[in-house]
């Protein structure tokens, strides 16, 4: 089993529709991180947080530390949010672990 | 301020060679850290560098070495290609090491082995 699990794999999406990405991790981590690759391979890091929620435009970011669980939200969707979101834990020993990436598609 | 660097974009080597690259990071960062992603496998941690140090390793033989110079450029090398070396490697700068800091990743350098 993997130690950073996300889901789905893939998804589909008409323009406007709310998204939903889902991290879940086994191991004890310092910092969560969102990141968000493009054709092409350029990664962009959206968020990084250790509690709580964070919101960047449309974008939001949500940890539970105790369900070991985070989500990322898109409201709004757009084509330009097409991508690859990937999850990432920092461990307790600083090192970076990724999850396998959402496969995001959002069609006009 | 210029975002992190690598070079060469594109690479093709055959198998039993040896390759170097290169990671210029954000003006100011001291941080350095190197991944690479394959389809199979997914985005990996190869090693970070700070300071001219290294700071921590992740789960790679002995022919993936890096290091970092004095102004905190860093270079990763790859001995004895071998196929499925065949990657996408990235690396990230932050201004500090460890936990919580924010890392902004380069363009990446795509390393095709035959």
């Amino acid at each position: 089993k993997n130690e950073v699990e996300q889901s789905p794999q893939n998804l589909t999406a008409q323009e406007g529709e709310f998204i939903t990405i889902n991290c879940s991790y086994s191991v004890g981590i310092s910092a969560l991180h969102w990141l968000q690759q493009h054709p092409g391979g350029g990664i962009v890091s959206l968020f990084m947080l250790s509690s709580g929620k964070k919101k960047h435009g449309r974008l939001i970011a949500t940890i539970n530390i105790q369900e070991k669980h985070s989500s990322l939200h898109i409201t709004a969707s757009h084509p330009r949010d097409s991508a690859v979101y990937i999850c990432a834990v920092e461990t307790n020993t600083d090192k970076l672990i990724f999850g396998t990436g959402t496969r995001l598609q959002v069609f006009p | 301020k210029a975002g992190v660097t690598q070079t060469p974009r594109y690479l093709i080597k055959t198998r039993g060679q040896q390759v170097t690259l290169s990671c210029s990071p954000i003006s100011g960062h001291r941080s350095v850290s190197w991944y690479q992603q394959t389809p199979g496998q997914g985005l990996q941690f190869l090693f970070e560098y700070f300071s001219e140090t290294q700071r921590n390793k992740g789960n790679f033989p002995g022919r993936f070495s890096g290091r970092q110079f004095s102004n905190s450029r860093s270079e990763m090398n790859v001995s004895t290609l071998e196929l499925g070396d065949s990657a996408l490697y990235l690396c990230a700068s932050s201004f500090q090491a460890g936990a919580y800091n924010e890392q902004f990743f380069g363009p990446g350098t795509r390393l095709t082995v035959l």
